[in-house]
């Protein structure tokens, strides 16, 4: 079966912190995809990024980055610097190849204070 | 601009009631989807479609009820079986023309609360 495990449910730094948002995924495929979606308060959920399961290079776009290891089974999310628009529930999700439905974590609640 | 549409943002429901959400895109995929979302539990699949005229129930198809008479139409219909329908309802649909790895594009939700 697959799985998504976002163990952080709320996490609160204050602005300028760097803030990292954990991943662990399970699935027995060798061919998968994993994905960040944000989601602020207005509710609708935005895409962030995919990663393909051959595809192991770290990614960085402005002040997000993030680092895939299938060797630990994990997608974690880091946020530079972080602001106050940062603020939101991210959720990870996984898919296998072919068309089958996201599976989706629990979701982390980011407070970026100011 | 394509996109999901999702209507009403806020819905109210007496007991008993049945009430169909609606769920239409414009980005001509042929997939589609229902998600639940309630607190702490992430985002849970009721009912998704792969083509006009069929579909497949999710992981909690219990109590809902869903139509594909259209590739731009997908509504969801809370019946009064489901016993505890106050949600936030997220519709789907793929979100580039590699369905297999692109991931989804979401509409803005519908709000449904018992009252």
């Amino acid at each position: 079966a697959q799985k998504v495990t976002q163990a952080q449910t709320e996490i609160s730094v204050v602005e300028k912190e760097d803030v990292t948002l954990d991943c662990v995924y399970e699935t027995r495929d060798t061919t998968y995809y994993l994905f960040w979606y944000k989601q602020p308060p207005s509710g609708e959920l935005v895409f962030l990024i995919r990663r393909n399961s051959f595809d192991e290079q770290n990614e960085i776009s402005g002040r997000y980055s993030w680092n895939f290891q299938k060797s630990t089974s994990s997608f974690n999310f880091t946020i530079t610097a972080s602001q106050v628009v940062d603020s939101a529930v991210y959720f990870c999700a996984l898919r296998f190849s072919g068309n089958t439905p996201l599976v989706f974590g629990k979701g982390t609640r980011l407070s970026v204070i100011a | 601009d394509g996109g999901i549409t999702q209507s009403p943002k806020y819905l109210f429901r007496k007991e008993g009631q049945n009430v169909t959400l609606s769920c239409e895109q414009n980005l001509n995929h042929d997939a589609m989807y229902w998600y639940r979302q309630d607190p702490g539990q992430g985002l849970r699949l009721i009912y998704y479609s792969q083509i006009v005229n069929d579909f497949q129930k999710g992981d909690i198809a219990e109590g809902y009820s869903v139509s594909r008479e259209k590739k731009e139409s997908f509504p969801l219909t809370v019946t009064s079986a489901q016993k505890n329908p106050t949600a936030f309802y997220l519709c789907a649909s793929h979100r580039g023309d590699r369905a297999w790895d692109y991931g989804y594009t979401f509409g803005s939700g519908t709000r449904l609360t018992v009252v």
